[in-house]
C-alpha cells in the first residue's frame, strides 16, 4: 500500500462549480499536510498548508485533514479556467515530502 | 523574483553516461531538496542537503549523488544514465530554522536519456 494515494483523474468540470480533490494516507506519523498545483512545464506551488484536523480556508481554497479517517481534501470554489492544472497532495515526514500522483484538473468555460 | 533556479532547463544524454544538474535556492533558504518526476507520478524525494552534508535520502541507488556548496547552491549528480532515469528533476529549498513549510520549488530540469 502506498503512502499517499490520489486518484489522477482527469477531473472535467464546468467554469463556476465546486471542485473537490482528495488524498488518503496510511502513516499515522505525517505532520503537516500540503496542497500544491502544478502546471505544464512548471514546478508545484505550494497553495495551502495545514498541520491539524479542521478547515482552513485561504480566498477560494478550502483545505481540509481528517487525522482520525487519514483522509484530506482541496475544495475550490467559484472555479476558473485558470484552475486548470495538476493538483498534488503532499505531507511531511521527517522533513521529507511525499506527494500523491496528482489530480489533473480541466476547468471547462 | 529570488525563487529557486534550476538549470538546465532541459537535457538530452545518452545511455551510460553522466550529468550534473544545478539548483540556486530561494534567497534566504539554506536547505535543498531534490526530486525526481516520472510522467504522471508524483515528484518522489532523492536527497536533502544541509550544511554542505547529505542530510536525508530516499530510495534511490548510489548512481544519484548530490552537493552543496557554501551558497547553499547545489548539484545533482547521475552516474551511468539508463533510460528509467528520464524524468523532470525538481529542486526545492526551504529553510531550516523557520520552519517555512512553504517549500519552494524550482520549474525543474527536464532529462530526457536515448
Amino acid at each position: 500500500q502506498k503512502e499517499v494515494e490520489q486518484d489522477p483523474g482527469p477531473l472535467s468540470v464546468p467554469e463556476g462549480a465546486i471542485v473537490s480533490l482528495n488524498c488518503t494516507y496510511s502513516n499515522s506519523a505525517f505532520q503537516y499536510f500540503m496542497w500544491y498545483r502544478q502546471y505544464s512545464r512548471k514546478g508545484p506551488e505550494l497553495l495551502m498548508y495545514t498541520y491539524s484536523s479542521g478547515n482552513k480556508e485561504d480566498g477560494r481554497f478550502t483545505a481540509q485533514v481528517d487525522k482520525s479517517s487519514k483522509y484530506i481534501s482541496l475544495f475550490i470554489r467559484d472555479s476558473q479556467p485558470s484552475d486548470s492544472a495538476t493538483y498534488l497532495c503532499a505531507m511531511n515526514r521527517d522533513d521529507k515530502i511525499i506527494f500523491g500522483k496528482g489530480t489533473r484538473l480541466h476547468i471547462l468555460p | 523574483d529570488a525563487g529557486v533556479t534550476q538549470s538546465p532547463t532541459h537535457l538530452i544524454k545518452t545511455r551510460g553516461q553522466q550529468v550534473t544538474l544545478r539548483c540556486s535556492p530561494k534567497s534566504g533558504h539554506d536547505t535543498v531538496s531534490w526530486y525526481q518526476q516520472a510522467l504522471g507520478q508524483g515528484p518522489q524525494f532523492i536527497f536533502q542537503y544541509y550544511e554542505e552534508e547529505e542530510r536525508q535520502r530516499g530510495n534511490f541507488p548510489d548512481r544519484f549523488s548530490g552537493h552543496q556548496f557554501p551558497n547553499y547552491s547545489s548539484e545533482l549528480n547521475v552516474n551511468a544514465l539508463l533510460l528509467g532515469d528520464s524524468a523532470l528533476y525538481l529542486c526545492a529549498s526551504t529553510s531550516a530554522t523557520g520552519y517555512d513549510y512553504g517549500y519552494t520549488f524550482g520549474s525543474g530540469t527536464r532529462l530526457t536519456v536515448v
